[in-house]
């Protein structure tokens, strides 16, 4: 079954405004990444956390291995932001096999 | 930094034809490369894992037969999809990274089939 449960799936914010994401894991998993999808396609990384928190400008992340979670926070969104924001974690086994949440479309609106 | 260079970025094959696909990594050697697809309203799915001095691991449902990949250093790979279909369509990711890192992606090739 899924292995990663990613929500919201759809999620408009206003300029300014913020929200967050989070992923839920079945297993204990032994770290996470974040990324954003472009308008290009690519996936641009933005965390990876085997524990604790991150912060990287209007972006600060969460990762609770034993509560099987993590969280991706973004405040002051800008219009920018919009994108589709996944989060992955290893695969049992391998660190660099991933296993990918089904994604969050965010669209910032002015 | 570490990039991951992917080409074509897109690619239109016939029905039943075969298209290869090459993944480059830049600033890093990377010890392992992984190869993803995204299908039409899905995520991303993992084809096989390719690490150096192992042989590549295939997930269920994906095939050397089908898929051959080849991996000769650590900062090249290339995978073919042999007699595409319909059902092959989307975008095929290549992640690059080292063990107990992060993994680095690509920007896809983009595989349509007629």
């Amino acid at each position: 079954g899924d292995q990663v449960e990613q929500s919201p799936s759809a999620l408009s914010l206003h300029e300014g405004t913020g929200s967050a994401l989070r992923c839920n894991f079945t297993t204990t998993m032994r770290a996470v990444q974040w990324f954003r999808k472009n308008s290009r396609g690519s996936l641009i990384n933005l965390f990876y956390l085997a524990s604790g928190t991150k912060e990287n400008g209007r972006l600060k992340s969460a990762f609770d291995s034993k509560e099987r979670y993590s969280t991706l926070h973004i405040r002051d969104a800008q219009l920018e932001d919009s994108g589709t924001y996944f989060c992955a974690a290893p695969l049992s086994g391998s660190f660099n096999k991933l296993t990918f949440g089904a994604g969050t479309r965010l669209a910032v609106c002015p | 930094g570490a990039l991951v260079y992917q080409y074509p970025r897109r690619t239109i094959c016939k029905s039943g034809t075969s298209m290869r696909m090459e993944c480059q990594a830049v600033g890093f050697q990377a010890t392992s490369v992984a190869w993803y697809r995204q299908s039409p309203q899905k995520t991303f799915e993992l084809i096989a894992l390719s690490t150096v001095n192992s042989a590549i691991k295939y997930e269920q449902n994906f095939t050397q037969e089908k898929f051959p990949i080849s991996h000769p250093n650590l900062s090249f790979s290339s995978m073919t999809v042999l007699n595409a279909y319909l059902e092959d369509r989307g975008l095929y990711l290549c992640g690059a990274g080292t063990d107990y890192a992060e993994q680095f992606f690509g920007p896809g090739t983009r595989l349509t089939v007629l």
